[in-house]
């Protein structure tokens, strides 16, 4: 069973703030990625990390950044939020293997920009 | 672009019948495939994974690949109303962190 846990689950926030959404893993995966998701839409990556100090863009231009100092934390930070970056964000992790490239996801923080 | 395309339905079914759910993709060296379950408002879940043509079962979950027509399904048999989700096909690449997602088939299953 996966163990991924982001934190807030809600945020309401106003525009011009700076958030950081969390994510940890306790599985010891090296993999770890950001997701959008719009309600009834499709995923969008934003971000993903090959291990400690890897910080890779995804598909989907986004204004936030990542980091990851430590191997069970990806931080996702907004700098300045904005309605547009209300949705959904998802972090999931992997682990190289056997069963190589299976994403477990967490259960999500809902964003929303007033 | 490589692309992941499903039918966003939604599609439906009675209780106890078979759903059969699609997905297609573009991209020939993918080598990795999944089905995610989502349920509304809830993130994705893994339910099956395939690396090989064939079929792959796993409860009431079969998942079939053949990779000269570039087609994986998911069957489920004896469909129940807990199954009524949205159904994410995702596809990664041979040594490629790269995991692309479909943008999902709604199932619904009618009591």
């Amino acid at each position: 069973e996966a163990d991924i846990y982001q934190t807030p689950r809600y945020l309401v926030i106003g525009t011009g703030k700076k958030i950081t959404l969390e994510c940890s893993q306790t599985m010891g995966h090296d993999k770890m990625y950001w997701y959008q998701q719009d309600p009834g839409m499709e995923l969008h990556l934003i971000h993903y990390s090959y291990g400690v100090n890897s910080t890779e863009k995804g598909d989907l231009s986004s204004e936030s950044t990542v980091s990851r100092i430590r191997t069970e934390h990806f931080p996702l930070t907004l700098e300045s939020a904005r309605p547009s970056h209300t949705s959904q964000y998802l972090c999931a992790s992997s682990e190289y293997g056997l069963a190589d490239y299976e994403q477990y996801f967490g259960p999500g923080t809902r964003l929303t920009v007033t | 672009q490589k692309e992941v395309e499903q039918n966003s339905g939604p599609l439906s079914v009675p209780e106890g019948a078979i759903a059969s759910l699609n997905c297609t993709y573009s991209d020939r060296g993918s080598q990795s495939f999944f089905w995610y379950r989502q349920y509304s408002g809830k993130s994705p879940e893994l339910i099956m994974s395939i690396y090989s043509n064939g079929d792959k079962e796993d409860g009431r979950f079969t998942a079939q690949l053949n990779k000269a027509s570039q087609y994986v399904s998911l069957l489920i048999r004896d469909s129940q109303p807990s199954d009524s989700a949205t159904y994410l096909c995702a596809v990664t690449e041979e040594n490629n962190n790269d995991m692309r997602f479909g943008a999902g088939t709604r199932l619904t299953v009618k009591p």
